[in-house]
């Protein structure tokens, strides 16, 4: 079973689209994340949620809008697509947000936007 | 920013010790070395951490010096799977991640 799955895997669009990528984790974990890769493979946090509570935010813009219905999911909406947000997208999980451990990732969605 | 300093690239013999150093010499006493790796185009993968003493699992061995100010993570028998960019991160508790440029190992036939 995989542990942490995003959909989907690539995704290309337009322009001032409107796109989501989902993520899931059947791990049981409080604390979610968001990662972007970009295109110089430099990985940088994005948001991160603990018990579906907002807790980091890096500076992202407000196009980006992350929501979570439960602890399992943390969903990424992005508006108004622009060409710099080309990139992988990564989310991540790991069990509290008091513990020292490990994270998992899930395989990264390819986001082109054209 | 990534408190951690790698070399950009190594190369390894096939079923050679590949040894990745890390300076980290500004690591707070709170925080844990942690180890990842990214194989091409796949998510980063978990390896080892460690706060001060040695630890070695299944994947690696954690070396880190007494002083703490630098570590080095060894891979025992390289294979051509082990192939990766590899990341060297101090992370106080279950803070996010924060990644460097990391060090591309590339293990030769």
């Amino acid at each position: 079973d995989t542990a942490v799955s995003q959909t989907p895997k690539y995704l290309v669009t337009q322009m001032g689209n409107d796109k989501s990528i989902k993520c899931e984790q059947n791990l049981g974990h409080d604390t979610m994340y968001w990662y972007k890769q970009d295109s110089k493979k430099f990985l940088k946090i994005m948001f991160s949620y603990n018990n579906k509570e907002l807790i980091i935010n890096e500076t992202v813009p407000n196009r980006f809008s992350p929501k979570s219905p439960d602890k399992a999911h943390l969903n990424l909406h992005i508006n108004s697509l622009e060409l710099g947000d080309s990139a992988v997208y990564f989310c991540a999980s790991s069990p509290r947000l008091d513990r020292v451990t490990e994270a998992f990732f899930g395989q990264g969605t390819r986001l082109t936007v054209v | 920013d990534a408190k951690t300093t790698q070399p950009t690239s190594m190369d390894c013999a096939e079923g050679r010790a590949a040894n990745l150093p890390c300076n980290h010499s500004t690591i707070s006493g709170n925080e844990y070395v942690y180890w990842y790796r990214q194989i091409h185009s796949q998510g980063p993968q978990y390896i080892i951490h460690g706060l001060k003493n040695n630890e070695t699992n299944e994947m690696a061995s954690l070396i880190i010096t007494e002083d703490r100010k630098s570590s080095t993570l060894i891979l025992p028998h390289a294979t051509l799977r082990d192939t990766a960019v590899y990341y060297c991160i101090v992370r106080a508790g279950n803070t996010p991640l924060v990644f460097g440029k990391g060090t591309r190992l590339s293990v030769i036939a």
